[in-house]
């Protein structure tokens, strides 16, 4: 079984719509958790970490599950610049290595 | 601050040659690591350090060597070109349980 599991998608939605991802991990001993979000042929960037009390920037809204071991990801009021691909990110044991989802892919058309 | 950075960003090599895929950083982070990127299978972890003087395998380590003899640099050599490792290759860094900052990625055509 995969470390962390997402939804490929890909979710096409229109502007200004309200879109969730979800995420599930394995290793019920990780500490850390994040979004990160990858432009088409560009480095992973830092969205935002995921507290366990759940936490806002902005239009972005992160929710943690330990006992369900999942991790959600909430985007309101979508702008076209959101379309890419959103990486569910969970530390190992060690906690330095990460563990990446595939990545959800997100559209947002006009 | 240039952060991470990674050289070089496009390679073109034979079936058999060797190289080496540079990896900096200015942050003074104790963990680097390498990633490769495919289609469809997200990002698999080769080679990581925790240290100078300390690597560890990752996921997909055959056909890779890394080694990291100060805590900025982190070359990943390929030692045998062969036409699997066509990939995206990134570099990536981080302090324990922090986040990971990534290079811009280095392009890699094994022909």
């Amino acid at each position: 079984r995969k470390e962390v599991e997402q939804d490929p998608g890909p979710f096409n939605v229109p502007e200004g719509a309200t879109v969730a991802f979800n995420c599930t991990y394995s290793n019920s001993a990780s500490q850390s958790f994040f979004w990160y979000r990858q432009d088409c042929r560009k480095e992973p960037k830092l969205l935002m970490s995921v507290y366990s009390s759940g936490n806002e920037d902005g239009r972005f809204t992160a929710q943690l599950n330990r006992a369900s071991q999942y991790i959600s990801l909430l985007i309101r009021d979508s702008k076209l610049s959101d379309s890419a691909t959103y990486l569910c990110v969970v530390n190992g044991d060690s906690g330095y290595a990460l563990n990446f989802g595939k990545g959800t892919s997100l559209l947002v058309t006009p | 601050n240039a952060g991470v950075t990674q050289t070089p960003k496009f390679q073109v090599l034979k079936t058999g040659q060797s190289m080496t895929l540079q990896c900096a950083q200015d942050m003074n982070h104790e963990y680097m690591s390498w990633y490769r990127q495919d289609p469809g299978m997200g990002l698999r972890l080769i080679h990581y350090s925790v240290g100078a003087g300390i690597t560890d395998q990752g996921e997909v380590p055959n056909g890779y060597n890394v080694s990291r003899s100060t805590t900025e640099d982190f070359p990943l050599r390929l030692l045998s070109a062969a036409p699997s490792q066509t990939s995206v290759y990134f570099c990536a860094s981080s302090a324990h349980q922090e986040t990971q900052y990534f290079g811009p990625g280095t392009r890699l055509l094994v022909l």
